[in-house]
């Protein structure tokens, strides 16, 4: 069974600091990776996956396949970026289904 | 354009109650998805429908928990004889397809007394 693992539940950053928020998971197939962010009050909403190879407000992830890691990172964090992160996996390339999820990191961003 | 709803937002109900659960996808959402999160932990999937296939139930926590999807549209998640572990937010997620990404609902925060 697939494992998705978010070594920090909190993380502080200062305004301009580069932050990385890091997700390992373990699975012996070629999964599709996700990461998903809550905002205070609204509901969980897709950062970016995988597949994509897009940056979205300034964030990207990498999968790295010999470390099995898909950590998400942005060079000059803002303050707006404060919100709860969760990382996912689906155990099929290409598909978005049955996700297994993270437990989270809540990244706070300080003036 | 109105998103996934859920309802209700809030549950408190007696241990060994059962409840019920609503989610009303995105109009067009062929799939439907039913995760848990407890306390400090991260999303678990619960069950699965995609069109007219038989759903995906292997989420499932125990035989108390049950859904169904009527007519392709709406779902309803049914909890047995509740017990105090199965106090938790219910999410549900909806998408055109499943290669397309889930989007999510507010919730239900159960909460088992």
């Amino acid at each position: 069974a697939q494992r998705v693992t978010q070594p920090e539940k909190l993380l502080s950053v200062f305004k301009g600091a580069p932050v990385e928020l890091k997700c390992n998971y373990s699975y012996s197939g070629s999964p599709e990776l996700f990461w998903y962010v809550q905002y205070s009050r609204q509901r969980l909403q897709l950062l970016l996956r995988h597949i994509s190879r897009e940056s979205i407000k300034g964030f990207t992830a990498d999968l790295n396949k010999g470390e099995t890691s898909f950590h998400l990172k942005k060079p000059f964090a803002q303050e707006e970026d404060s919100a709860m992160y969760y990382c996912a996996l689906c155990p099929q390339w290409g598909s978005a289904r049955q996700l297994t999820f993270g437990s989270g990191t809540q990244l706070t961003v300080l003036p | 354009g109105a998103g996934v709803s859920q309802s209700p937002s809030n549950k408190v109900t007696e241990k060994g109650k059962d409840v019920e659960l609503r989610c009303d996808p995105i109009s067009g959402h062929t799939a439907l998805y039913w995760y848990r999160q407890s306390l400090g932990q991260g999303l678990e999937f619960l069950i699965y429908f995609q069109g007219n296939s038989a759903p995906d139930k292997s989420g499932l926590p125990s035989d108390r928990f049950s859904a169904e999807r009527t007519g392709g549209s709406v779902s309803t998640l049914t909890i047995q004889r509740t017990q105090q572990e199965d106090s938790a937010v219910y999410l549900c997620a909806s998408s055109p397809r499943t290669d397309q990404p889930q989007h999510f609902g507010d919730g239900t925060r159960l909460s088992i007394l």
